[in-house]
């Protein structure tokens, strides 16, 4: 079984600057999947990143880039020059031999 | 663009009611996933499906929830007797499955959002 724990209920960001939500995880599967997803008010779940546990390369979406340490089994998002639109809720996710697992997520509030 | 399609969007109900829940699943995915959402246990995987087989809903109260896929196009989930304990969001989403692992993208409905008084 998975385990994924998100130790920041809420961050906050200054427009244009760079924040990093923590995500830590357990598992003893050998190979699995991690995700981020956010959620804005309007309540959909959104896909922002994937990375495959077996690429060393961190994954990469535009404005968004993972910190993957599978070492120390923590999975850390990376939000560059934030805007208005990144604030939401963002759940950090894995998957292996059963289906996804979220965290408990991370309000983020971003500030003009 | 396909999507994930949920019905109702809000539902409000009084304790004991039956509630029947829908998702209509994008066009040519495998798998269907129901999760619950609520503030204090997050989102808790209730049920889900590969090719229309129930393959594990053990995250389902037993007597009261039961889901099922009557066909390809079509998910439920339904609640009898509904207790206001269950008020929660309720997102359904499918994916497509190559591999035995879990490792496909999710694509979520928008959720219906239930309130049992």
């Amino acid at each position: 079984a998975q385990t994924v724990t998100q130790s920041q209920p809420e961050m906050s960001v200054q427009e244009a600057e760079t924040v990093t939500l923590s995500c830590t995880y357990d598992t003893s599967e050998s190979d699995y999947y991690l995700f981020w997803y956010k959620q804005p008010p309007s309540r959909q779940m959104i896909l922002v990143i994937r990375q495959e546990a077996y690429k060393q390369q961190n994954a990469t979406e535009n404005r968004f880039s993972v910190n993957f340490q599978k070492a120390a089994k923590s999975f850390s998002l990376k939000i560059s020059d934030s805007q208005l639109g990144d604030a939401a809720m963002y759940f950090c996710a894995a998957s292996g031999n059963t289906p996804l697992v979220f965290g408990k997520g991370t309000r983020l509030s971003v500030i003009a | 663009d396909a999507r994930v399609t949920q019905t109702p969007r809000h539902k409000v109900t009084e304790m004991g009611q039956e509630v029947t829940m829908r998702c209509q699943p994008i066009l040519g995915h495998n798998t269907v996933f129901w999760y619950r959402q609520t503030m204090m246990q997050g989102l808790e995987l209730l049920a889900y499906f590969r090719n229309r087989a129930p393959l594990d809903d053990s995250g389902m109260p037993k007597d009261r929830f039961s889901a099922e896929m009557p066909d390809a196009t079509l998910a439920t989930l339904k609640i009898q007797p509904s207790e206001p304990r269950d008020s929660a969001v309720y997102f359904c989403a499918s994916g497509l499955a190559t591999t035995g692992l879990w490792n496909e993208k999710l694509f979520f409905g928008s959720g219906t959002q239930l309130s049992v008084l």
